[in-house]
């Protein structure tokens, strides 16, 4: 099976404009979850999708968003960037947690995002 | 909130050493994931535990989950220069949602 697709792996943004990621998961995989990876914090959890509906969200303001479509891929939105928002997103996708052997995610090669 | 903390946060050895990562929490998580990331690309799944005191065996790498499923350690027999990268753990408290808390990382690095 393919791995875990992200798109675009590098963007370079100003502040205050807004960006789309793109997530296309395992064939087969319903969970698509999302991270921001940043030297200071780690690995943050954004929000999670499973058929097209979010059933986890983290502690981020609401200018980050995301969305699911039928077939399972992914988009996550930033508005209004700021220079904070710089760093290294992360998408996961899993089959179902409860089914999967325990949870264990699949990670994209992720987005570098660069806020100027 | 649930917290998950790694020690060291990072370890230099030389090659042929043995090494032996915590990942520690006061909250009890229904499975516990390691994974290694190296730089510029995201994190691969090494291996899931989920039951208390489980031993898990990957190579030359040996996963214990805690009894009381809080706490798990990763060692690592005759460490390679391969064996280079951050190891992250992860707890997922809900076996139904794709949630997971991470801990800090240990950034090891390998010197042949």
């Amino acid at each position: 099976k393919a791995g875990v697709t992200q798109t675009p792996r590098y963007l370079i943004k100003t502040r205050g404009q807004q960006v789309t990621l793109s997530c296309s998961p395992i064939s087969g995989h319903r969970s698509v979850s999302w991270y921001q990876q940043t030297p200071g914090q780690g690995l943050q959890f954004l929000f999670e999708y499973f058929s097209e509906t979010q059933r986890n969200k983290g502690n981020f303001p609401g200018r980050f968003s995301g969305r699911q479509f039928s077939n399972s891929r992914s988009e996550m939105n930033v508005s209004t960037l700021e220079l904070g928002d710089s760093a290294l997103y992360l998408c996961a996708s899993g089959e179902s947690a409860g089914t999967s052997g325990g949870g264990g995610q699949f990670f994209g090669p992720g987005t570098r995002l660069t806020v100027l | 909130t649930q917290l998950l903390e790694q020690s060291p946060q990072f370890l230099s050895i030389q090659e042929g050493e043995n090494l032996t990562v915590y990942c520690n929490s006061s909250s009890v998580f229904s499975s516990l994931q390691w994974y290694r990331q190296e730089p510029g690309e995201g994190p691969v799944l090494l291996v899931t535990v989920v039951t208390g005191g489980e031993v898990k065996k990957l190579k030359r790498l040996t996963f214990q989950f805690g009894d009381a499923r809080k706490d798990s350690s990763l060692h690592i027999t005759a460490a390679q220069p391969g064996d280079t990268g951050l190891y992250l753990c992860a707890g997922l408290a809900n076996t139904n949602a794709g949630k997971s808390t991470f801990g800090d990382g240990t950034t090891l690095t390998v010197k042949p």
